[in-house]
């Protein structure tokens, strides 16, 4: 089946610090990637999806100077907390869709402490 | 403006009895439907979808039903077994345009021995 991965599973850092948590896709390349984030029992909330080679689309409210996201290869997709704040701490999982079927496989996730 | 609904939030099933999560969705324009279970601190696990050209899909004890007019799908599990306790959320999107799931507030599943 296919794979997803995520590093770190959890980070706890301190305030204004920055924080980069990558997404792989073990096998199979993934053109299309999605970072969700979720709040306490709450539902996955979408914060943008990563184009390999291209900018990624941010979801209304997600401020891409914070959340910056990078797709380099067909396999790695990296968001990365810019100066981390309290309020960021949550749960942040990738997603990766496979080119040739329409669902999506999910990362681990990251649990994001800022103290 | 929440297009896709679970409206129990959370439910209790006795070991060995039926489980039946149900969720609405209000865009007509979706035409895919998948459902994901998680555990805590984990990401999503795929379990099971359905196209709207399809009214049921079948995999093993997960049954999926579609009723695209009344925009309602619901999600079987029989028998229930303690290691189905988790939170599932129904998810969807339209085959046509960006791939972006919409996903429902989830619906957390208690099975009791």
């Amino acid at each position: 089946g296919a794979v997803v991965s995520q590093h770190p599973s959890r980070v706890i850092c301190k305030s204004g610090t920055s924080v980069k948590i990558e997404c792989r896709s073990l096998d199979f390349q993934a053109t299309t990637m999605f970072w969700y984030r979720q709040f306490p029992k709450k539902s996955l909330m979408l914060m943008a999806t990563s184009n390999e080679g291209s900018k990624a689309t941010y979801e209304q409210g997600v401020e891409k100077d914070k959340f910056l996201i990078n797709h380099a290869s067909l396999t790695l997709s990296t968001l990365t907390v810019t100066s981390a704040h309290p309020e960021d701490s949550s749960f942040y999982i990738c997603s990766a869709r496979r080119n040739t079927y329409n669902e999506q496989f999910f990362g681990p996730g990251t649990r994001l402490t800022v103290l | 403006d929440q297009q896709v609904k679970q409206n129990s939030p959370s439910l209790s099933v006795q070991e060995g009895r039926i489980s039946i999560l149900n969720c609405d969705y209000t865009n007509s324009m979706f035409d895919y439907f998948l459902w994901y279970k998680k555990y805590p601190a984990e990401g999503p696990t795929f379990l099971i979808s359905i196209s709207s050209i399809k009214d049921k899909n079948e995999d093993g004890r997960f049954t999926v039903f579609l009723n695209k007019s009344a925009k309602h799908l619901s999600l079987h599990i029989v028998p229930s077994q303690p290691g189905d306790s988790a939170v599932y959320f129904c998810a969807a999107f339209p085959i046509q345009g960006a791939q972006k799931l919409v996903f429902g507030q989830g619906t957390r599943l208690t099975i009791n021995p």
